[in-house]
């Protein structure tokens, strides 16, 4: 089956620091991952959509600068947070699409961000 | 604009019951697919279950199934059988058409709660 593992699980950082988060899909090639912050209120916010050998399209209010984003091959993502402030806090999700899924998206179970 | 809501914050039943969740959505295109997911305690998104719009049929698998009313733009999701491990928050999506399809927009989730 399809699973998406992310690393790390539970992360604390102070204020100002940088962290990277890790998405790894296995069992499949994931031709595009869709990164998401969910705030406490669960809402969903797309990041930005990775697709290998193309540029990445970031959403209004996210740019490159903030959540650099790197999807070298079809098995890895990853997407750092720099300088990390509390409005940054919440779970990151990626969701990983599947070559002839017909979209759908497989997540991990995030990303934990705290910031101090 | 593209809009995915679900009304129902929260429902609570009985283990052994059958719980029905609801979801509008709003979209231009002629053509999109429509999702379930579900988030677990951990914070593990799981999906479900897929509803293609040109299929008259609602979709099926296992205990869960689909009540697609097209002409209402309705995609109410239905859980047979409820067991214990069914509490989660769960969450209708839609293709998001301004990533090339790649990405989902997500409802604000209906939190279940199955008692024995």
């Amino acid at each position: 089956g399809a699973l998406v593992y992310q690393y790390p699980r539970r992360t604390i950082c102070k204020s100002g620091t940088s962290m990277r988060m890790e998405c790894q899909a296995v069992g499949f090639q994931a031709t595009s991952v869709a990164w998401y912050r969910q705030s406490p209120q669960k809402t969903f916010e797309l990041i930005a959509l990775s697709t290998v050998n193309s540029a990445i399209k970031y959403e209004q209010n996210f740019t490159q600068e903030k959540f650099p984003i790197s999807h070298p091959n079809l098995s890895f993502s990853s997407m750092t947070v720099l300088n990390a402030y509390l409005e940054d806090r919440g779970l990151y999700l990626c969701g990983a699409r599947a070559w002839g899924s017909q979209n759908t998206l497989y997540f991990g179970a995030g990303t934990r961000l705290s910031v101090l | 604009a593209q809009k995915v809501t679900q009304t129902q914050t929260s429902i609570s039943v009985m283990e052994k019951t059958t719980v029905t969740m609801d979801c509008v959505y709003e979209t231009q295109d002629s053509s999109y697919f429509l999702f379930w997911y579900k988030q677990t305690a951990s914070g593990e998104i799981v999906f479900l279950i897929r509803q293609d719009s040109y299929k008259k049929e609602n979709a099926t698998v296992g205990h869960y199934s689909l009540n697609f009313q097209k002409p209402k733009s309705s995609i109410g999701l239905i859980i047979t059988a409820t067991q214990i491990e069914d509490s989660a928050v769960y969450f209708c999506a839609m293709r998001d058409p301004y990533q090339g399809g790649r990405a989902l927009i997500f409802g604000t989730g209906t939190t279940v709660s199955v008692s024995p």
